[in-house]
């Protein structure tokens, strides 16, 4: 178990529809990151926030939505789903922004299936 | 465009035997290397990094890996492969200047066979 808590485990829903998906990092982590996964495209990186502030942006689109908040749990909006965003999310944290000793602790993740 | 590379989509190795599962990249600097483990239906479990020093690095369930800077590789080994190893092994970089964000390699799925 690392530590860093998503909800919900599984998702479904339908195209056009939005969810939002919840991570919890471990506890003194600072910085928390998205990933999505999917069978043709392997691990994505999304985005990255550390303490409560946008740090790093990836491949996401612009449909897509993340913030953090004070008590530094994450939530990622998806919006407008297509059946293409059927995936495995991941969220990572890591204790602080660039230093050596950083090291990402992934979540179990969440699998989202748009029908 | 910087870049991690694993080269093989697929290791099968007899139990026992030594196993590696390649990683190359093309990152500017000196980044920082990572192996992670990923299990059927679970999240991706570090297994070891390398930052700077010695070029054998030793982490998690016996594996290591050797850093290799003039080849820019990070090659993930284990003398000995158990079955229970057979899993999604990923290469991760982290650059050090410019970036925060960490780039992945596609995965190998290794195969230890009884």
């Amino acid at each position: 178990d690392s530590g860093v808590t998503q909800t919900p485990k599984h998702l479904i829903t339908a195209t056009g529809q939005r969810v939002t998906l919840r991570c919890s990092p471990r506890s003194g982590d600072l910085s928390v990151y998205w990933y999505q996964q999917s069978l043709d495209q392997g691990l994505q990186f999304l985005i990255q926030y550390y303490n409560g502030e946008e740090r790093a942006k990836g491949n996401i689109l612009e449909r897509f939505s993340a913030q953090q908040f004070p008590d530094l749990h994450s939530e990622l909006n998806l919006s407008s789903l297509e059946l293409g965003d059927s995936a495995l999310y991941f969220c990572a944290s890591s204790v602080g922004l660039a230093g050596p000793q950083e090291t990402q602790y992934f979540g179990p993740g969440t699998r989202l299936l748009v029908l | 465009a910087q870049s991690v590379a694993q080269p093989e989509d697929q290791v099968n190795v007899a139990e026992g035997n030594p196993l590696t599962v390649k990683c190359t990249y093309s990152v500017s600097g000196n980044p920082y290397l990572f192996w992670y483990v990923q299990y059927p239906n679970r999240g991706l479990q570090f297994l070891l990094k390398y930052i700077t020093g010695d070029n054998l690095v030793k982490g998690s369930y016996g594996f290591e890996a050797e850093f290799n800077k003039s080849q820019t590789s990070f090659h993930l080994k284990k003398p000995s492969a158990l079955v229970s190893d057979s899993a999604l092994y990923f290469c991760a970089v982290r650059p050090t200047s410019g970036t925060y964000k960490y780039i992945f390699g596609t995965g190998t799925r290794l195969k230890v066979l009884a």
